[in-house]
């Protein structure tokens, strides 16, 4: 079947410190996949996507490379803000659908 | 923004009633989608829309209803809430096959 395995969180880290959240998957085919961020009180937005191996994402200084290999989907940022506290979530299309599958979300909080 | 208007955007109802949300869109997209958000379950998919009066169930569609007569709007109804479908449910739409999903605001659903 289709999952995503998300980093528990929640994940708290000083401003402009580098930023790992892991996210594997499990897909049949090719899938595509995505990073959706929720600022408090808001809905889902597109951070960034990838729809074939070795396809690298990025939005905003955040990047995220499609492995096959390791069916990984990892996302990371240089120096993160204040501004980046959110919630963030990893997602999967597989091939031929339209359906997203979520990861379980990683809550990040920036403190200055 | 996406032109989606969630309704209502809380509501608190008793066990046994039911509830209906209204999905709304500006955008003419073709395909529409409910999910709900749950602590620890990420966002799964419960129907989705693929036209006027074509639905169809997603992975948790148990005690949801849905109804698309109009392109514009998607409803989601809970036949009779039980206090299991209490959750934050978001719409989502595309204007087709493989293409960015935008998400509305969310609604919060509490059954007591």
């Amino acid at each position: 079947g289709n999952s995503v395995t998300q980093m528990e969180g929640p994940v708290t880290l000083s401003e402009e410190a580098f930023l790992t959240i892991n996210c594997t998957y499990t897909a049949t085919g090719y899938p595509s996949l995505f990073w959706y961020v929720q600022y408090p009180g808001e809905g889902l937005q597109l951070l960034l996507k990838a729809t074939k191996a070795d396809d690298k994402g990025s939005n905003k200084g955040f990047e995220a490379t499609y492995r096959k290999e390791t069916t990984s989907f990892h996302l990371e940022k240089g120096s993160v803000q204040v501004s980046d506290s959110a919630v963030y979530f990893c997602a999967l299309r597989r091939a031929g659908a339209n359906n997203l599958f979520f990861g379980t979300g990683t809550r990040l909080t920036v403190i200055p | 923004d996406a032109g989606i208007t969630q309704s209502p955007r809380h509501k608190v109802t008793e066990t046994g009633t039911p509830v209906t949300l209204r999905c709304h869109q500006t955008e003419n997209h073709r395909y529409m989608y409910w999910y709900r958000q749950d602590p620890g379950h990420g966002l799964r998919l419960i129907h989705y829309s693929y036209g006027v009066k074509d639905t169809d169930k997603g992975e948790v569609s148990d005690g949801y209803s849905v109804s698309r007569s109009k392109t514009e709007d998607f409803l989601l109804t809970l036949e009779s809430a039980t206090s299991s479908q209490t959750s934050v449910y978001f719409c989502a739409i595309t204007p087709e096959l493989n293409t960015e999903a935008f998400f509305g605001q969310g609604t919060r659903l509490t059954v007591v």
